[in-house]
């Protein structure tokens, strides 16, 4: 079964270091999403691409956060500087379109900011 | 934005039927899902419903929506231990973007008990 691949598992970091995650969709996957799930929360939307570009990054904190799908495949979400309050899941889904088959999920990064 | 909200816990005996419920502010909404969460793992699909439909029924899942008060729920007949896990309820919605996306509760966490 096709899966969504992230990487690392799990990152610690500390406090105004960089740090990087990465995400390979679906194969045929257009449509990529970052998520953020902090502990005991749903999981909230940072950025969505379609293809290379970015449909929403209006959730994204954009004084230290980036994201890019330059091949319109994989993706990569940076922090810099990291801060305490950025330890939570960072999960990357991808989907063809909207539909009953919704998102696929990967098993995210968990990352701890000390 | 849009909120979809659920109850934070749900605790049953082994073998009794859970009944997980959301609700959401979207009437414009085409299809709602429900995700499971076990500790440490990304979000499954379990399963989902078109928004003209009222119930669906998939093995021991029953998903009921009611448009009119924007109410939808998850019934798990036969509760297993294996059951527990954090379940979500998302709705898709259009992003300020103009793109789909998903909007999750925060989660109802259900233990089983043997």
């Amino acid at each position: 079964e096709a899966e969504v691949a992230q990487s690392p598992r799990y990152k610690i970091t500390e406090k105004s270091q960089a740090v990087a995650f990465w995400c390979d969709p679906i194969s045929g996957h257009a449509t990529l999403y970052w998520y953020r799930q902090i502990l005991g929360q749903g999981p909230e939307l940072l950025v969505q691409f379609q293809d290379e570009s970015v449909v929403d990054d209006s959730q994204l904190p954009k004084d230290r956060f980036s994201a890019e799908r330059l091949k319109g495949v994989d993706s990569t979400l940076k922090i810099q500087p990291a801060e305490l309050g950025d330890s939570a899941m960072y999960l990357c889904a991808s989907s063809l379109t909207v539909s009953k088959y919704g998102y696929t999920f990967g098993s995210g990064t968990r990352l701890t900011v000390v | 934005g849009e909120d979809v909200e659920q109850s934070l816990f749900l605790s049953v005996r082994e073998g009794d039927s859970s009944v997980i419920n959301c609700t959401y502010t979207d009437s414009s909404s085409t299809y709602l899902y429900w995700y499971k969460q076990e500790p440490g793992a990304g979000l499954q699909l379990l399963t989902y419903i078109f928004s003209n439909m009222d119930m669906k029924q998939d093995q021991r899942l029953t998903v009921l929506l009611n448009k009119k008060d924007k109410h939808l729920s998850l019934r798990i007949a036969d509760t297993q231990t294996g059951d527990s896990a954090i379940y979500f309820c998302a709705e898709s919605v259009i992003g300020l973007g103009g793109g789909n996306m998903l909007t999750f509760g925060g989660g109802t966490r259900l233990m089983v008990k043997p």
